[in-house]
């Protein structure tokens, strides 16, 4: 069964502190893994990762995927009270049709002023 | 506004009561996702389509769950005789496959349906 883990599950910091989220997976058929964050509502789109090695970047925010160990990360460098939320790791694929996303657990982040 | 919407928005419904659930998603996405989302978890898969083809189905969804995508355009959530183990915040996604669905864009969610039954 396909199975998405994320660590940690909570984390603590203050501002202008940086942060490594951790994402692995086991997942047939592997396409993307890809990388959200949740506020109060839904989950709103970060990145994709399709490649190993390739860094991308939005702002503060940077990941990357390791497709032979299976895992990813998401960075967050100087860290604001509006970082706060649940990031949610899901991996696209699984079965024949490609179509799934299995999500993680997802890690709830507290940024403190 | 183009991003999926979803509605109703909060639905509180009596134990064994229906209950039906719509989305709208992006209008040119061809992949619909419904999934289930509990407090302290991430969303858990239950269905998706591509255009109007249900292609996959969890296994945790139960009979007492249809979803239907008619025209592939927008698709509809039943749960029938709902219990209180059905409240949760119900979530749908869009994306645009191409090809033979090898190539898939990342999923836009909307805002949810919460649904609580007493």
């Amino acid at each position: 069964e396909d199975k998405v883990v994320q660590s940690p599950l909570s984390l603590v910091v203050h501002e202008g502190d940086t942060v490594t989220l951790n994402c692995s997976y086991e997942v047939t058929n592997f396409r993307s893994l890809l990388w959200y964050k949740q506020e109060k509502k839904a989950p709103t789109f970060l990145f994709m990762l399709t490649s190993s090695g390739i860094e991308k970047k939005s702002g503060r925010l940077s990941s990357i995927l390791d497709k032979k160990e299976l895992f990813s990360i998401l960075n967050i460098t100087a860290t604001q009270t509006g970082d706060s939320a649940i990031y949610l790791c899901a991996v696209g694929g699984g079965g024949t049709s490609y179509g799934k996303l299995t999500f993680g657990q997802g890690t709830i982040l507290t940024v403190h002023p | 506004d183009t991003g999926v919407s979803q509605n109703p928005r909060h639905k509180i419904t009596k134990r064994g009561q229906n209950v039906t659930f719509r989305c709208d998603p992006i209008s040119e996405h061809n992949r619909l996702y419904w999934y289930r989302q509990t407090l302290g978890q991430g969303p858990e898969f239950l269905t998706y389509f591509q255009n109007e083809a249900q292609l996959e189905k969890s296994r945790l969804l139960s009979d007492r769950f249809s979803a239907e995508r008619p025209k592939g355009s927008f698709s509809t959530l039943e749960i029938q005789r709902t219990e209180q183990g059905d409240s949760a915040m119900y979530l749908c996604a869009s994306s645009l496959a191409l090809g033979s669905g090898l190539y898939n864009t990342e999923a836009f969610f909307g805002q949810g349906t919460r649904l609580t039954v007493v």
